[in-house]
């Protein structure tokens, strides 16, 4: 069964670049793996998706290797705001219905210092 | 927009009481589902439903109920709460299927003694 594994939290400062790893073994060759922001006493917001190679949107950006065992976030240039919980996403097949079953890591801690 | 919502925000129920927690979108989305979060476990999900009249198990379906009879509402029901269903349980909503950019309510917090 697929499973997501993050650092479960990290420190930096403002203005640096963050990188948030996640590893996900047997996740299926054309699924996407989508990366979330949670802020407290909020629901998930979704930040950035991506297939393969590196994606890259107004707010970050997305590594995701050729054999597709992890994908890292990067948050560039860190603001205070940006102090929150991030998790991947991914899913696996074999149990969960006719969509398989998403899989959220258990979330990695980003507190930003001035 | 009102986007996804929940109601209620809050609530405490004793072992051996039913409820029921309401989600509702107005996006037109074909997918919706149910996610639990308690501390240092992420959200699991529960159940979920690919469009009105489907609906199928995520990874903690036992004592949780769904039904799907519109596109807009998805609740989700505790038939006879159990002190291990305390948790903060959010409905999202998205666009073709769960891997899709999902649209999350502000969560319900439920509290079973």
């Amino acid at each position: 069964l697929a499973k997501t594994t993050q650092p479960i939290s990290m420190d930096s400062y403002e203005g640096q670049e963050v990188n948030i790893t996640c590893s996900h073994n047997n996740i299926a060759t054309n699924d996407y793996i989508t990366w979330y922001q949670q802020f407290p006493s909020q629901g998930p917001r979704f930040i950035i998706q991506g297939y393969k190679t590196k994606v890259t949107n107004e707010v970050a950006s997305l590594f995701i290797p050729a054999d597709r065992k992890s994908s890292t976030l990067s948050l560039p240039r860190v603001s205070l705001s940006d102090t929150a919980v991030y998790y991947c996403l991914a899913r696996t097949w074999g149990y969960g219905g006719s969509q398989g079953n998403l899989i959220f890591g258990k979330g990695t801690k980003l507190s930003v210092k001035p | 927009n009102a986007g996804v919502t929940q109601t209620p925000k809050f609530q405490v129920l004793k072992t051996g009481q039913s409820m029921t927690l309401q989600c509702a979108q107005d996006m037109n989305h074909e997918y919706m589902s149910w996610y639990r979060q308690d501390p240092g476990m992420g959200l699991r999900l529960i159940h979920y439903s690919v469009g009105a009249g489907i609906t199928d198990q995520g990874e903690v379906p036992n004592g949780y109920n769904v039904s799907r009879s519109t596109t807009e509402d998805f609740p989700l029901r505790l038939l006879s709460a159990a002190p291990s269903q305390t948790s903060v349980y959010f409905c999202a909503s998205s666009r073709g299927e769960g891997l899709n950019e999902q649209y999350f309510g502000p969560g319900t917090r439920l509290t079973v003694t």
